[in-house]
């Protein structure tokens, strides 16, 4: 079975900060996806990025990126000038190429203070 | 770009009654849809999985009868939550998934529906 983990319940950060949100994932299978989504209080889901178990380089989306260890299996967001509006809980997801199945962890709620 | 459309967005029910949930691909064909049940603060928890044409695939604990999920089109899929309590109150979400190259991509979630079972 397909494991997430996200060991951080709540993080804070000053506004204009780099912040890290930590996700490990465990699955036997080479073929994965990584996702991380943001959720804000209204409930929508933000996609913010992918890595492919495949990639060879970390992905990037603007002021996201993606730290992928996969020999840790860890897929940790980096979130670099943090802003007011990043606070939201965040969710780490992992999706099989090749099945039908798509797994969040626990989430991280994030707050960016003043 | 591509769009899931779920309704309602919100929704109460009486107790004992049934109540269905839309959730529509706009303008892709979704092969796959997850549905998925949020208490509040926490995460989303995969209730089962539909593929077009064929039963759903449920996990471990989720009960069949009561949350039934037809996926009849390409298009469109339900869950239907039938003699629903008060304890099935929740955040119920979908998404789904379009053919081609797994990637960011290519899944898509709806917005959503807050139902309330009084």
């Amino acid at each position: 079975a397909q494991k997430i983990t996200q060991t951080q319940p709540g993080m804070f950060v000053q506004e204009k900060e780099a912040v890290t949100l930590d996700c490990t994932y465990d699955t036997s299978d080479p073929s994965y996806g990584l996702f991380w989504y943001k959720q804000p209080s209204s409930g929508e889901m933000i996609f913010l990025i992918y890595q492919g178990s495949y990639d060879q380089q970390n992905a990037t989306e603007g002021r996201y990126s993606l730290n992928f260890q996969k020999a840790r299996k860890s897929a940790n967001l980096v979130i670099s000038a943090s802003q007011l509006g990043d606070s939201a809980m965040y969710f780490c997801a992992m999706g099989l190429l090749n099945g039908n199945q798509f797994y969040f962890g626990t989430g991280t709620s994030l707050t960016v203070i003043p | 770009g591509a769009v899931v459309s779920q309704h309602p967005s919100r929704v109460i029910c009486k107790s004992g009654t049934s109540v269905k949930i839309e959730c529509r691909s706009l303008d892709f064909q979704a092969t796959t849809m997850f549905w998925y049940r949020q208490f509040p603060k926490q995460s989303l928890m995969l209730m089962a999985t539909s593929n077009e044409g064929s039963k759903a695939t449920y996990e471990q604990g989720v009960e069949k009868d009561k949350f039934l999920i037809n996926h009849a089109s390409l298009t469109l899929s339900t869950l239907t939550v039938t003699s629903a309590h008060p304890e099935d109150s929740s955040f119920y979400i979908c998404s789904a998934r379009g053919s081609g190259v797994f990637s960011g991509n290519t899944i898509y979630f709806g917005e959503g529906s807050w139902l309330t079972v009084v």
